[in-house]
């Protein structure tokens, strides 16, 4: 079955620390992976996608993510952290050629950003 | 652009009743995918709708029914609530390509949170 893991629920960094969130996901093939951002009170926002071609993706704010096939990751990285990241992070995956809206996601890491 | 708009944007029912939850798409999308999160979860999907069908299903039960009408706006019924249904429901928008199935970029809408007491 397809399913997403993000194995920390909850993190935190200094303001101005480098930032890793993890994701692994299981899935017969390649899928379409995405990394999106809940404010509270707020929907989610698209940071980057990844389709195919070059494995390390450039996203909004800063953020980067690279895919490895092997390990069947896709972890969100930033160089520094600014306190207005703090928010829920959620990695997901789109099946190829299945509903175009289904995104299978993870259960989320919450970033909290200490001055 | 407007972007995807929800509401009401918090209600409150009790168990057993009827609730329906609307969605207005962002301009130029034809697309409406509903997804549920539950408090401490990710959203999980519960349907999409294009060109006012039903076009692909998460694992849910026929009692959350949906809507899509011409101009591509969308609702949510759920009958017969039950306490578990207590959730944020998001609604996301996307235009439909015909090449790169499942690639298209959804755009979400903050939600409705509802409370099923």
């Amino acid at each position: 079955a397809q399913s997403v893991t993000q194995p920390d629920i909850h993190i935190t960094v200094s303001e101005g620390a480098s930032l890793e969130l993890r994701c692994n996901y299981s899935y017969g093939a390649t899928p379409y992976l995405f990394w999106y951002v809940q404010s509270p009170g707020q929907g989610l926002q698209l940071l980057l996608k990844y389709f195919s071609g070059d494995t390390l993706v450039q996203g909004i704010k800063g953020f980067e993510a690279e895919f490895k096939r092997s390990q069947s990751s896709f972890n969100l990285r930033k160089p520094s952290v600014h306190w207005s990241d703090a928010a829920e992070y959620f990695c997901a995956v789109g099946a190829r050629g299945g509903s175009q809206g289904n995104r299978i996601f993870g259960k989320g890491t919450k970033l909290s950003v200490k001055p | 652009e407007t972007g995807v708009t929800q509401s009401p944007t918090h209600l409150i029912k009790t168990r057993g009743q009827q609730v329906t939850l609307r969605c207005s798409s962002q301009s130029g999308h034809n697309t409406v995918s509903w997804y549920q999160q539950a408090l401490g979860q990710g959203p999980q999907f519960i349907f999409q709708y294009y060109r006012e069908e039903e076009n692909g299903r998460g694992n849910f039960p026929p009692r959350f029914s949906g809507l899509q009408f011409p101009n591509y706006s969308s609702e949510l019924n759920v009958n017969a609530l039950e306490l578990d249904d207590s959730a944020l429901y998001l609604c996301a928008s996307s235009l439909r390509t015909d090449t790169l199935s499942g690639a298209n970029v959804l755009t979400f809408g903050a939600g409705s949170r509802l409370t099923v007491l």
